[in-house]
């Protein structure tokens, strides 16, 4: 079965520093992925996604995400954090065939970006 | 263009009663995807909707149940709640021809069991 893990409950950044989320995933074939913000009391944001093509996908707000095949990972990135990114990070993954539009999420990581 | 719009914002029920909670898509987006957020379970996918069928369920009781409207607006039906139903319930569009296009989601209805 598909799955996806964030190992971090939380991560700490100054701001001005860059931002590394990490994202691993399980799924047979090549999956679709994506990454979903959300910020108190409101849905989820859509950030980016990798389909097919480049690993570096880049996404909203700055950020990116580096797709690694071989490490089944696709941590999610930030040149340099901003304290308006505080929020809870989701990565997803869909299973390319059959899974149509269900998405397989992490446990979310927390962003807290200070001052 | 209109984002995804779920109704009510916010829901307090008592143990046994049932709760409908409706989402529009974004025009145009055949689509409609429900989600379950708790803090303990995380987000889980409750099912999709796609031109009126369920075309996918994820693994809730039956008390969990939704229909799609032919203009694909959707709603979801939980019977005889319980107090573990307390959650955000989230709804998501996406046009859901292929599969490689995002989903988009409404603000969600928190749910309060009592």
């Amino acid at each position: 079965a598909q799955s996806v893990a964030q190992p971090e409950d939380q991560v700490n950044v100054a701001e001005g520093n860059p931002l590394t989320v990490k994202c691993t995933y399980s799924v047979s074939g090549n999956p679709y992925l994506f990454w979903y913000v959300q910020y108190p009391n409101r849905g989820l944001q859509f950030l980016l996604k990798y389909i097919t093509g480049d690993n570096l996908v880049k996404g909203s707000y700055g950020f990116e995400a580096e797709f690694n095949k071989s490490q089944t990972s696709f941590h999610l990135k930030k040149p340099s954090a901003l304290v308006s990114d505080s929020a809870l990070y989701f990565c997803a993954v869909r299973e390319p065939s059959g899974g149509y539009n269900k998405l397989i999420f992490g446990a979310g990581t927390r962003l807290a970006v200070h001052p | 263009k209109a984002g995804v719009t779920q109704t009510p914002r916010y829901l307090i029920k008592t143990r046994g009663q049932q709760v409908t909670l409706s989402c529009s898509p974004i025009s145009g987006h055949r689509s409609v995807s429900w989600y379950q957020q708790t803090p303990g379970q995380g987000l889980q996918f409750l099912f999709e909707y796609f031109s009126e069928t369920q075309r996918n369920k994820g693994n809730f009781p039956g008390r969990f149940s939704g229909r799609q409207f032919s203009n694909s607006r959707s709603e979801m039906n939980v019977s005889t709640l319980e107090l573990g139903d307390s959650a955000l319930y989230l709804c998501a569009s996406s046009g859901g021809e292929v599969q490689n296009t995002e989903a988009f989601f409404g603000q969600g209805t928190r749910l309060t069991v009592v």
